[in-house]
């Protein structure tokens, strides 16, 4: 299975939006609700952002969204802060039974 | 509260086998699902597998199986993760992880470091 299709880099400054893309197939990301987005500073264990394309864990500000269109999922960040900088991976269930993740986008805060 | 605590760093050498563990708590651990990824150095995040823990049935990744084995234990509410015939890309933070009956993974443990050297 090959790794989910993300841009290496995003930028925003504070208080702007961006979004990241995770452009997978019919095969994942295409085929399944099951897609994640998870946050990871330098040196720590990734945290959950989005579950289901779209559901916030409790205690994710909702300044955290997550879409689906076709084959792509998107992740946008809105009223960026300092915080926010950190590296963003996608995941999503396949119709293989397994998982697969994107490889990563590194959001800087300008 | 839910936590996973895993076992401490580990050096290994080439060809030799490797095993992590996962203390689970704060959680009914039977009802819930355990997956294992790793990440390479300054790389990405790589699903390596999943065990059921109510029966402890297993899914693991097309390109490890073979080499991994999932097992947990009930009795202690622990998960181990063994990776057989170490080479060197196998040198990577590996982490357990609940699904949160959603297919995601909403509680990590704190990673554990294996590097392989000769």
């Amino acid at each position: 299975q090959s790794a989910l299709t993300q841009p290496p880099s995003a930028s925003g400054s504070p208080g702007q939006s961006v979004t990241i893309s995770c452009t997978g197939t019919s095969s994942d990301v295409g085929g399944s609700n099951h897609v994640s987005w998870y946050q990871q500073h330098p040196g720590k264990a990734p945290k959950l952002m989005i579950f289901e394309v779209s559901q916030r864990p409790s205690g994710v500000p909702d300044r955290f969204s997550g879409s689906k269109s076709g084959n792509t999922a998107s992740l946008t960040v809105s009223g960026l802060q300092a915080d926010d900088e950190a590296e963003y991976y996608c995941s999503s269930y396949t119709d293989r039974n397994t998982w697969v993740f994107g490889g990563g986008t590194e959001l800087t805060v300008l | 509260q839910v936590q996973l605590v895993q076992s401490g760093a580990e050096v290994k050498k080439p060809g030799a086998s490797v095993q992590i563990s996962c203390k689970a708590s704060g959680y009914s651990f039977s009802n819930y699902y355990v997956h294992w990824v790793r990440q390479a150095p300054g790389q990405g995040l790589e699903w390596m597998g999943r065990i059921k823990c109510n029966d402890g049935s297993t899914i693991y990744a097309k390109n490890l199986q073979g080499r991994v084995t999932l097992t947990r234990d009930t009795s202690t509410t622990t998960l181990h993760m063994e990776l057989n015939s170490l080479r060197s890309e196998d040198t990577a933070v590996y982490y357990c992880m609940r699904d949160n009956h959603a297919w995601s993974f909403d509680y990590w443990g704190q990673g554990t470091l294996v590097t392989l050297s000769s």
